[in-house]
Order: C-alpha cells, then structure tokens, then sequence
C-alpha cells in the first residue's frame, strides 16, 4: 500500500518562509504532487514533481528527491491567504491506477 | 473550458435511508472520474475511480458504490446510510491518457447522516 506523512500544522507570519515535507511509501510511485485547500471548499492543484529537483511557480516551489522518498513544498511570501491545508498526493498507478493517494495535509495558519 | 458540477452542495440524511450524489463534467471526453471522501479535519480518502463507462474500481470496502453510466456522469451511492458516512464527498476529474494530469475537484458534497 501508500503511506505519506506530513506535518499537521505549522504556523508563520505574513512575509515569512514555510517549509512543508512530505515522505512517501509507494511500490509504484509516479509522481508527487501537492493541492491546497481553503476552509469548506474544494483541493486545488499547485505543482507536481515527477523528477528529482526544484520546480517554481511564483511564490510556490516544490521539491522531489525520489532516492530519499521525501519532496516538500516552499512558499515564500507569506500572505494572509495562504493560511490552507496543503496536501502532498502520489500516484501509485499498480495499486490505484490514475488516482492519487492523499496525504493527512498540513493546516497553515498566517498570522499578521 | 472544463466544467465539474457536484451536487447538492449540503445534505442531512437519517440513519437508513439512500443516497444518491451526482457529478458532471463539461468540456472534455471520456476523462477518468473519482470520488473522495473527507472526514472533518482530515486527509482525501479514495473511495472509487473509473476510467470509462461501467468501469468502476473500488478501493474502500463499505456499504457506498459508484456507477457510471454516461461518459460524464459519475454517480454515488448507498442503500442504507450510516452515521460514519458524514463527510465532505468530493468529485474529480484528469484527462484520460495523462498520468500526469491534475485532479480537478468539484466543489463538494456536505453530508451528515443524523
């Protein structure tokens, strides 16, 4: 089976920088992926990392090292809408095909 | 542009009774469908996926199941509810062909069994 694990919360200031990891154990990893969440609505997408190394998407940056079975997602910047769960996700397509496998997510709260 | 429609939004159902959640996609063909579910303050669990039509894997056992009978309809459902259905169902859609392709959720099912 899958298992990825992450923090459950992690508090920051507004300007600050946050890091959120994610270790993983899948059988056929293909990819990791990470979605935030706002209070009462739906996950949406943010990055995705097939191969090892840092991938930047404006103020998000996502990182994979598949020899360590570790990535982690960086926002700089902080703002007070940041304040999300986050989810880092897999794929494992021998035991779920296309689905991804969820993380518990990690609730960050921005404070000003 | 694609579309994912979810519906209802809220539901309150007494212990027993059926349920029936249904999920649409606009804009694109055949794309693999799932259901999650999330319990308050907790992670996505997966509960079914489909690739095409009437082909549904399972991957919780329980008393819910899924159907899908049209190319862009994905249905759940369950014969007798039970207290610890309650949860947020969330609907997603990928592009068929891309395994990397995103999850595109709609926005959500809130249901409480009473």
């Amino acid at each position: 089976g899958q298992s990825l694990e992450q923090p459950s919360e992690v508090t920051a200031v507004e300007g600050a920088i946050v890091q959120i990891n994610c270790t993983y154990q899948t059988s056929g990893f293909y990819g990791l992926s990470w979605y935030q969440q706002h209070d009462g609505g739906a996950p949406t997408f943010l990055s995705y990392n097939a191969l090892d190394g840092l991938e930047e998407t404006g103020r998000f940056s996502s990182f994979l090292s598949r020899s360590d079975s570790y990535g982690y997602l960086l926002l700089q910047e902080l703002q007070m809408k940041d304040s999300a769960s986050y989810f880092c996700a897999v794929r494992d397509l021998e035991q779920a095909g296309t689905a991804l496998i969820f993380g518990k997510g990690t609730t960050l709260s921005v404070s000003s | 542009s694609q579309t994912i429609h979810q519906w209802p939004a809220t539901l309150v159902q007494p212990v027993g009774s059926p349920l029936s959640l249904e999920c649409t996609v606009e804009g694109t063909s055949n794309p693999n469908l799932y259901w999650y579910r999330q319990a308050a303050g907790r992670g996505l669990q997966l509960l079914f996926y489909s690739v095409g039509i009437g082909q549904i894997s399972s991957e919780v056992p329980q008393n819910l199941s899924a159907s899908r009978p049209q190319d862009r309809q994905f249905i759940l459902s369950s014969k007798k509810l039970l207290l610890s259905d309650s949860g947020f169902y969330l609907c997603a859609w990928s592009k068929t062909g891309r395994v990397n392709s995103p999850l595109h959720f709609g926005n959500g099912t809130r249901l409480t069994v009473t």
